[in-house]
């Protein structure tokens, strides 16, 4: 059974503070994703990974960064949180970039104080 | 990127059939049709996808229409557990980007 796991399902961070999202899936995708969540907005892609080191910017990757070192691992990190970062983060994998399934995580709600 | 829409809400009764609708006027010929849902708490989940024929899987069934610009999400005998927010999304194969709207909230009633 494919799956992918996030590293908490809820964090509570201050403001300022560095922040790190895990994610591992035990699928061999060679995608990750990673999106945000919010109410009335949708899905919104943060930044994708097509292989180990290699990384593209989604729709809004302003104030994050993410680190790919080995394929099962994708992070998405936070330098210095702020508050309109409070949301839930979705990660997810898929095998191929054309019609294959994206595989989502259960999410982590970030709050940040 | 061509864009969808759906209601924001729909109500049906348990063991009843569901139509979930979902417009997409300015598909590209070789754009994929995908249907997510997202239960309560959980991450979004598959649950089928189309290009230009219908689809059946044990989930639901996928209309789509002759011209493209429409398409159907039929749930045959929604449960309780179908309870969830189901995303219609368009993919351009070779691409990453799956455009997710605000989908319709279902809510079965027992």
């Amino acid at each position: 059974d494919v799956k992918v796991t996030q590293s908490s399902r809820y964090l509570v961070k201050r403001t300022g503070e560095k922040v790190f999202l895990e994610c591992v899936q035990d699928m061999d995708h060679e995608n990750m994703f990673w999106y945000r969540q919010d109410p009335g907005l949708g899905l919104r892609l943060i930044y994708f990974s097509y292989d180990v080191k290699m990384k593209e910017k989604g729709d809004i990757p302003e104030g994050y960064s993410v680190s790919r070192e080995k394929k099962e691992r994708f992070s998405l990190i936070l330098e210095s949180a702020s508050t309109n970062q409070t949301s839930m983060y979705l990660c997810a994998s898929s095998l191929l970039l054309s019609t294959d399934t994206q595989y989502f995580g259960p999410g982590t709600r970030l709050t940040v104080l | 990127d061509a864009k969808t829409t759906q209601p924001n809400s729909m109500e049906s009764n348990e063991e009843e059939p569901v139509h979930l609708p979902c417009n997409h006027s300015t598909i590209s010929g070789t754009d994929y049709i995908h249907w997510y849902r997202q239960l309560p708490s959980q991450g979004p989940e598959y649950v089928i996808h189309g290009l230009t024929s219908n689809v059946n899987n044990r989930m639901a069934s996928l209309a789509i229409a002759e011209d493209r610009k429409s398409s159907t999400l039929i749930l045959h005998r929604a449960t309780l557990r179908d309870a969830a927010v189901y995303y219609c999304i368009l993919n351009f194969p070779g691409t990453y980007k799956y455009i997710f709207g605000t989908g319709t909230r279902l809510k079965v009633l027992a």
